[in-house]
């Protein structure tokens, strides 16, 4: 079936730098990628939707500077969360799909801003 | 628009006895309901899908849904709970994707916790 690998799984960063999470599709190619965040007890929040080759979709409220999402190929998305601040801290799943597969979601990235 | 209501946020079981998830969903257009497991800081696996074809579902690990129209209803459940079980169900909507080259966004419910009591 299909596997969509997310990396870090977790990550600690200070306050005022950027983290990079990558999310690649091992077995197919994914078309579409979205990011979800995730907070403590809560269901998942889509954040934003990409599309391979075209600029990213932010939902409202999403702040597009601040998350940066490149879908260059059709099998890696990264998010880049620049100058993270505490509340940045959080849960963030990927999402890919394409071609006859439905949604494969990653295992997920724990991000700590300290 | 589009919504997923789960009744339930939490739900304890015994070990061996059948398990009920609620779910009901709003949508303006034939919707694609999908029901979704993660455990503890793990992202998320497919149970089963319901894409229009028969009302009743089934998936994997035993799990079946029913999609009822009438009461815009996708109830999740299983005859016989395991302790394996034990983790956060999400019931999932999405309009206008069912596969393919189109994919619309998901609205997820907000999650119910199962716990399986020995």
């Amino acid at each position: 079936g299909a596997v969509v690998s997310q990396h870090p799984s977790w990550v600690i960063c200070k306050s005022g730098t950027s983290v990079k999470i990558e999310c690649r599709s091992l077995d197919f190619q994914a078309t579409t990628m979205f990011w979800y965040r995730q907070f403590p007890k809560q269901s998942l929040m889509l954040m934003a939707t990409s599309n391979e080759g075209s600029k990213a979709t932010y939902e409202q409220g999403v702040e597009k500077d601040k998350f940066l999402i490149n879908h260059a190929s059709l099998t890696l998305s990264t998010l880049t969360v620049t100058s993270a601040h505490p509340e940045d801290s959080s849960f963030y799943i990927c999402s890919a799909s394409g071609g006859n597969y439905g949604y494969t979601f990653g295992s997920g990235t724990r991000l700590t801003v300290v | 628009a589009q919504s997923v209501t789960q009744l339930d946020s939490h739900v304890s079981v015994s070990e061996g006895t059948p398990v009920l998830l609620r779910c009901n969903y709003s949508s303006s257009y034939s919707p694609s309901l999908f029901w979704y497991v993660q455990h503890p800081n793990k992202g998320l696996q497919l149970l089963l899908k319901y894409t229009s074809a028969a009302t009743l579902v089934k998936g994997i690990n035993g799990f079946e849904a029913e999609f009822k129209k009438s009461e815009t209803s996708f109830h999740l459940t299983k005859p016989s709970a395991h302790m394996s079980d034990a983790a956060e169900y999400f019931c999932v909507v999405s309009v206008g994707a069912t596969g393919g080259t189109s994919y619309g966004k998901l609205t997820f419910g907000q999650g119910t916790i199962l716990t399986v009591h020995p």
